[in-house]
């Protein structure tokens, strides 16, 4: 069936240095790929998309690209703030149904 | 503004009790969705329902029901509630095809 991986956490970065979470996927046919953040206390929230493969979606100096051949949707951001601190989930939307299939999540925690 | 609304955010109970999850959104979405969430699981899917008298089971239904009277509301019901349920549940809803998912603050439920 269909399954979202990423890498364990937690992941601790110091402010302005790179980041890359890895994600890789399963899944038959050619789902959507999401990558949802949330903060401490708070829902998911959506933080990008791609819809096709070689699509790049970014928001917030994050971004990540749906790669068909490696079945991955890694994301990156060149600079990370205190304020990202959170915990990212990869996550793939079945191509025959409205539910999404979410990775384990992986917590960062940026420090001055 | 239209939005997703859970409660209560906080409910302690006893095992044995039966516990109502309220989940309320003002979207008008079709698609409304239960998670709950664990350490080293991410989200896990309880139930989901695609419109007003649709119901359907998801990956961790056993110990959950559903009901869907309105659009606007979802409820879940641990019909006796397990020390095992103690987790943090989610709501969420999305337009019918739509692919983001919205997300209500959660509820932090422990059963003692």
């Amino acid at each position: 069936g269909n399954s979202v991986t990423q890498m364990e956490g937690p992941v601790t970065l110091s402010e302005e240095a790179f980041l890359t979470i890895n994600c890789t996927y399963t899944a038959t046919g050619y789902p959507s790929l999401f990558w949802y953040v949330q903060y401490p206390g708070e829902g998911l929230q959506l933080l990008l998309k791609a819809t096709k493969a070689d699509d790049k979606g970014s928001n917030k100096g994050f971004e990540a690209t749906y790669r068909k051949e490696t079945t991955s949707f890694h994301l990156e951001k060149g600079s990370v703030q205190v304020s990202d601190s959170a915990v990212y989930f990869c996550a793939l939307r079945d191509t025959s149904y409205d539910k999404v299939i979410f990775g384990p999540g992986t917590s960062l925690s940026v420090i001055p | 503004d239209a939005e997703i609304t859970q409660s209560p955010r906080h409910k302690i109970t006893e095992t044995g009790r039966q516990v109502t999850l309220a989940c309320h959104q003002t979207w008008n979405h079709n698609n409304m969705f239960w998670y709950r969430q664990d350490l080293g699981h991410g989200l896990r899917l309880i139930h989901y329902s695609y419109g007003v008298q649709d119901t359907n089971k998801g990956e961790v239904s056993d110990g959950y029901s559903v009901s869907r009277s309105n659009t606007e509301d979802l409820p879940l019901t641990l019909e006796s509630a397990a020390s095992s349920q103690t987790s943090v549940y989610f709501c969420a809803s999305s337009r019918q095809g739509e692919e983001t998912q919205y997300f209500g603050p959660g509820t932090r439920l422990l059963v003692l």
